[in-house]
């Protein structure tokens, strides 16, 4: 079955700082994955997805198929990116799309 | 602007009570889920569906169960409360093609009491 890791539960950062979200995954196939984000009092919502190969406010992540990963990252952190991240995978299979999510990685940007 | 929404923003139930949580969205979309999300534990995903009456069971469907009568509706139904089901829940839709985005609704915070 496929899966997403995010190993970090939170990770602290100072503003001006780079980061880097982690994400692995598992899947013989060809993954679709996805980055979504979820700001404070707020719905969650689409970050970015690997097909792409967008950057969205400032973000960037590139699925490396060799280390099965697909890291989140900023080069400097800001105040408003205080937020919890989800690394998604989605599977299309006889019945449907099965979207599934990990554990989740709270970032905290401090000034 | 697309939307997705969850007919309540906060729900007491009691144990061992029947509980519908209804979601509706108006974009057409194939594709509905319904997941809990737990502190720690991420988002959990307990049934989705991909057409009217057809449902696929997700990595926790125990004491739950959905109906999707109409396209637009995917309802979650707890057939008896306990109080490990006190969560928020989410509902999200999604179009059938792969790689697309799910739009998710503000989410229900039911507790079982």
């Amino acid at each position: 079955a496929q899966r997403v890791t995010q190993p970090e539960k939170l990770l602290s950062v100072f503003k001006g700082a780079p980061v880097e979200l982690k994400c692995n995954y598992s899947y013989s196939g060809s993954p679709e994955l996805f980055w979504y984000v979820q700001y404070s009092r707020q719905r969650l919502q689409l970050l970015l997805r690997h097909i792409s190969r967008e950057s969205i406010k400032g973000f960037t992540a590139d699925l490396n198929k060799g280390e099965t990963s697909f890291h989140l990252k900023k080069p400097f952190a800001q105040e408003e990116d205080s937020a919890m991240y989800y690394c998604a995978t989605n599977v299309i299979t006889g019945g449907g799309n099965k979207l599934t999510f990990g554990t989740g990685t709270q970032l905290k940007v401090e000034l | 602007d697309v939307k997705v929404t969850q007919s309540s923003r906060y729900l007491v139930k009691r144990t061992g009570e029947k509980v519908f949580l209804e979601c509706v969205q108006d974009m057409d979309h194939e594709n509905m889920f319904w997941y809990r999300q737990d502190p720690g534990l991420g988002l959990r995903l307990i049934y989705f569906s991909y057409d009217v009456k057809m449902k696929e069971k997700g990595d926790i469907p125990e004491g739950y169960s959905v109906s999707r009568e109409k396209k637009e509706r995917f309802s979650l139904i707890l057939e008896s409360a306990s109080t490990n089901q006190t969560s928020m829940y989410l509902c999200a839709s999604s179009p059938i093609q792969g790689n697309t985005e799910a739009f998710f609704g503000q989410g229900t915070r039911l507790t079982v009491v």
